[in-house]
């Protein structure tokens, strides 16, 4: 069975610009989740997405923000983005994501530089 | 902020030795879940460790959990070259769904 994916790996943009990241979660899985790893912040939760509706949300502006389409398949976007948003974005799927600290399962992330 | 810390932060030992690591958290957990990161990458899933559960064994790795202390340690053992990565705990809090709280990480060198 496939793994997660992630696309693209890596990105540089400037200051201003927007960004949208993918995710394909394990065939089969309904429940999307981002976290965004800085070495300072280390890895923070960005927003869960189940059966196309976001059920979690971490603490960050509302620049960030995703999607979830029909087939699963989730979308970061970054809008304005500022140098601080430098990061790898991971994403990680699990079955239900229902069942509290269900195991998720994460693709190899995107790495985004800001310039 | 950051639900749980691990320690230490960086551990560098030889091939062969077991390799302990500590994560400490800070509220009432459902389950404790240890991940392992090769520089850079996505996170593996390694071993998961219920919140009514006090050891468990996968391979080389041992986790323990002490609920009353709110931490667990990761034992491996006869570590590797290829066990040469940054290790966290992320557990799951009560009413929050499937949003994951990580440590701070330890970076672990396994010296050939």
């Amino acid at each position: 069975k496939a793994g997660v994916t992630q696309t693209p790996r890596y990105l540089i943009k400037t200051r201003g610009q927007q960004v949208t990241l993918s995710c394909s979660p394990i065939s089969g899985h309904r429940s999307v989740s981002w976290y965004q790893q800085t070495p300072g912040q280390g890895l923070q939760f960005l927003f869960e997405y189940f059966s196309e509706t976001q059920r979690n949300k971490g603490n960050f502006p509302g620049r960030f923000s995703g999607r979830q389409f029909s087939n699963s398949r989730s979308e970061m976007n970054v809008s304005t983005l500022e140098l601080g948003d430098s990061a790898l974005y991971l994403c990680a799927s699990a079955r239900w994501g229902g069942a509290e600290g269900e195991t998720q399962y994460f693709g190899p992330g995107t790495r985004l530089l800001v310039l | 902020s950051q639900q749980g810390e691990e320690d230490p932060q960086a551990l560098s030992i030889q091939e062969g030795e077991n390799a302990t690591m500590n994560c400490s958290y800070k509220t009432s957990i459902n389950n404790l879940q240890w991940y392992r990161q090769n520089s850079g990458r996505g996170l593996v899933h390694l071993i998961l460790i219920r919140s009514n559960e006090r050891e468990k064994h996968s391979g080389r790795l041992r986790v323990t959990l002490d609920t009353s202390k709110k931490s667990s340690s990761l034992l491996i053992t006869a570590s590797r070259a290829a066990d040469t990565a940054s290790y966290f705990c992320a557990t799951a809090l009560w009413g929050t769904g499937n949003q994951f709280y990580f440590g701070t990480g330890t970076s672990l060198t396994v010296i050939p």
